[in-house]
């Protein structure tokens, strides 16, 4: 059961160029979320999706983009990577929209130079 | 700006000892409140959540919960060397989106 992951674990890519971070879980959970951690900010929301094909916008989304064609799927890309951008990245998902507890992945760390 | 504040810490507290975290958050809509632990290098888990004011225990861990006063604390009594992480306290007005604290950092000493 491998639950939640995340690929790649560690990216480092150039400013400018367009970067994909993978989310899969295998609990055919309703709800995924995309998170990034900075020191000093804590977790902050990018993306979140009800469902396949339902995407909500959360409180950093400029500069990226999301899909969730597949349940068990929520590619988080940066279109045109920033050093801002630099920060460990972490995927999440819950059951359903009454459940408490999101389940996150191990985290993917995207450093751009 | 909804926002959840933490004591960044470090917080050291001898082994045994009750370990007290604090959050306040400046959302009064907001009805659920979690706290999360995270090892240094790892992904957060969730360890209590709680939305109704008073006391909410589980185990060697109270969640307390103070709406009025918009403040919310976990205990963790007989503190282990094994909960030295950093405990990150979420809320929320729904159970969608939740905001995060930037963590307090807590040390139990042997």
């Amino acid at each position: 059961d491998a639950g939640i992951t995340q690929s790649p674990r560690y990216k480092i890519t150039e400013t400018g160029r367009q970067v994909t971070l993978m989310c899969h879980q295998t609990w055919s959970h309703s709800y995924m979320f995309w998170y990034r951690q900075d020191l000093g900010h804590g977790l902050r929301l990018i993306y979140y999706s009800a469902a396949a094909d339902i995407t909500d916008k959360g409180e950093v989304p400029d500069g990226y983009v999301v899909s969730r064609s597949k349940t068990e799927n929520f590619p988080l890309t940066l279109e045109s990577a920033t050093r801002s951008q630099t920060s460990v990245y972490f995927c999440a998902s819950k059951r359903s929209g009454l459940d408490h507890e999101q389940y996150f992945g191990p985290g993917t760390r995207l450093t751009v130079t | 700006q909804k926002e959840v504040e933490q004591n960044s810490g470090p917080l050291s507290v001898p082994e045994g000892a009750i370990a007290s975290l604090n959050c306040t958050y400046s959302d009064r809509g907001s009805q659920s409140f979690f706290w999360y632990r995270q090892y240094s290098g790892k992904s957060p888990e969730l360890i209590m959540f709680i939305y109704s004011n008073g006391d909410k225990e589980d185990g060697r861990f109270t969640a307390q919960l103070n709406k009025a006063s918009q403040y919310v604390s976990l205990l963790i009594r007989d503190s282990q060397p094994s909960d030295s992480a950093t405990y990150l306290c979420a809320g929320g007005g729904g159970y969608q989106k939740v905001t995060f604290g930037t963590g307090t950092k807590l040390q139990v000493i042997p």
